[in-house]
């Protein structure tokens, strides 16, 4: 069974910095690219990144480009965020999600809540 | 990146059928047979229910079907049943390791 376990959310005050992980099992993790996502309370989706199985691609939303860094650990099975110089509209449930081959994604998270406020 | 166009809002009686665009660009969807849509419950994860444009995940019933032309994407819900009350969203890959979705839909049975 695909999980996806997501981890590092919390309360963090604008400008500053947070971590996000996602333990991933049930699947073998370095063949597949991974994602995140994120939606506000009550809002729409909104993919955030990418990074392909080797990390050599990678993509950003325009909202978080030079200001979040997505990165995995093939070994640990484990996909990261982190995210610098926070802002309140990056207050958003994330979720880590698996991608496929043909661009679309089957397994999610549950999500971890991003709190941005002073 | 702008986000692909939806209807906020759509409803129908049980046993009607619907169709929800999603419009986006020449960079997007009229570019990639690579759509997707997603539903999501209340407090819950979305789960995939087309993929490719067209293709169902083993699983999902086939009263959901999808379609594109162009740059406008569609899903159709056919014999709306009351569980179908959730909200969807679609989304296209954009190239560049890039991907948008579309702004939902909240589908009422009513």
């Amino acid at each position: 069974e695909v999980q996806l376990v997501e981890s590092g959310g919390g309360l963090v005050q604008p400008g500053r910095s947070l971590r996000l992980s996602c333990a991933a099992s049930g699947f073998t993790f370095d063949d597949y690219v991974m994602h995140w996502v994120r939606q506000v309370p009550g809002k729409g989706l909104e993919w955030v990144s990418g990074i392909s199985w080797n990390s050599l691609a990678i993509g950003y939303a325009d909202s978080v480009k030079g200001r979040f860094t997505i990165s995995r650990d093939n070994a640990k099975n484990s996909l990261y965020l982190q995210m610098n110089s926070l802002r309140p509209e990056d207050t958003a449930f994330y979720y880590c999600v698996k991608g496929t081959v043909t661009k679309y994604f089957d397994y999610w998270g549950q999500g971890s809540l991003v709190s941005v406020s002073s | 990146q702008s986000a692909l166009t939806q209807p906020a809002s759509m409803s129908g009686s049980p046993g009607q059928s619907i169709s929800i665009s999603c419009t986006g660009t020449t960079s997007d969807v009229g570019s990639y047979n690579l759509v997707s849509w997603y539903q999501q419950f209340p407090g819950k994860a979305p789960k995939l229910i087309i993929y490719d444009v067209s293709k169902r995940p083993s699983g999902v019933s086939n009263h959901f079907s999808g379609s594109k032309s162009g740059n406008t994407a569609s899903l159709t819900i056919s014999g709306l049943q009351a569980e179908d009350e959730a909200d969807y969203y679609c989304c296209s890959y954009a190239g560049s390791s890039i991907y948008v979705f579309g702004t939902g839909t909240k589908v009422t049975v009513l």
